[in-house]
């Protein structure tokens, strides 16, 4: 079963503008990640919370973590063409041997 | 520094036939698992490794062998491919399981006729 679940399924903006991404999931996580993919390629690792951080930042990412509605959001700003990718969020269960639960992922078209 | 290869990039077999996926990692990583992707479904986790000699099932390991004897390999056996197993594959690989990034390698296509 999916742990994480994106929304929206499909989100197409204009160059420059914001993309908000967002990731419900469903146990108590260690951590949640959320990972890129272009087209044809292996996913790309871009930002790991950790489930004590409320929100972190990498260059022009911004994520959230509310950890009492087991949700987390990924912002995206003044996005460019080049973003254009799935983005999927992956949570690590603390009750669980297994590696990372991914979502069914956001598919981002950013348009010039 | 090659990260996560992975082996065939591309794989089109008969109904029955029996291949092996291949990975590799030269990061001295753990960690490592397969993943397939279908559209609408993102990744499942299919079999994963702790370490060389363990192995455990994912969420899909039905149809589906692997083995860890060494810390840089976790090849994907099919044992006797079915057109539901039609696929991208993943594999990836991770130094330390809840406080590190995940490594992922390009991608196998693999279409089953």
């Amino acid at each position: 079963s999916q742990q994480g679940e994106e929304d929206p399924q499909a989100l197409s903006i204009q160059e420059g503008e914001n993309a908000t991404m967002n990731c419900s999931y469903k146990t108590s996580i260690n951590n949640l990640q959320w990972y890129r993919q272009n087209s044809g390629r292996g996913l790309v690792h871009l930002i790991l919370i950790r489930s004590n951080e409320r929100e972190k930042h990498s260059g022009r990412l911004r994520v959230t973590l509310d950890t009492s509605k087991k949700s987390s959001s990924l912002l995206i700003t003044a996005s460019r063409a080049a973003d254009t990718a799935s983005y999927f969020c992956a949570t690590d269960d603390p009750g669980s041997a297994r590696q990372l639960t991914f979502g069914s992922g956001t598919q981002l078209t950013v348009l010039p | 520094n090659a990260g996560v290869t992975q082996t065939p990039k591309f794989q089109v077999l008969k109904t029955g036939q029996s291949m092996t996926l291949q990975c590799a990692q030269d990061m001295n990583h753990e960690y490592m698992s397969w993943y397939r992707q279908d559209p609408g479904m993102g990744l499942r986790l299919i079999h994963y490794s702790v370490g060389a000699g363990i192995t455990d099932q994912g969420e899909v390991p039905n149809g589906y062998n692997v083995s860890r004897s060494t810390t840089e390999d976790f090849p994907l056996r099919l044992l006797s491919a079915a057109p539901s197993q039609t696929s991208v594959y993943f594999c990836a690989s991770n130094a330390r399981r809840g406080v590190s990034e995940a490594f992922f390698g390009q991608g196998t296509r693999l279409t089953v006729v």
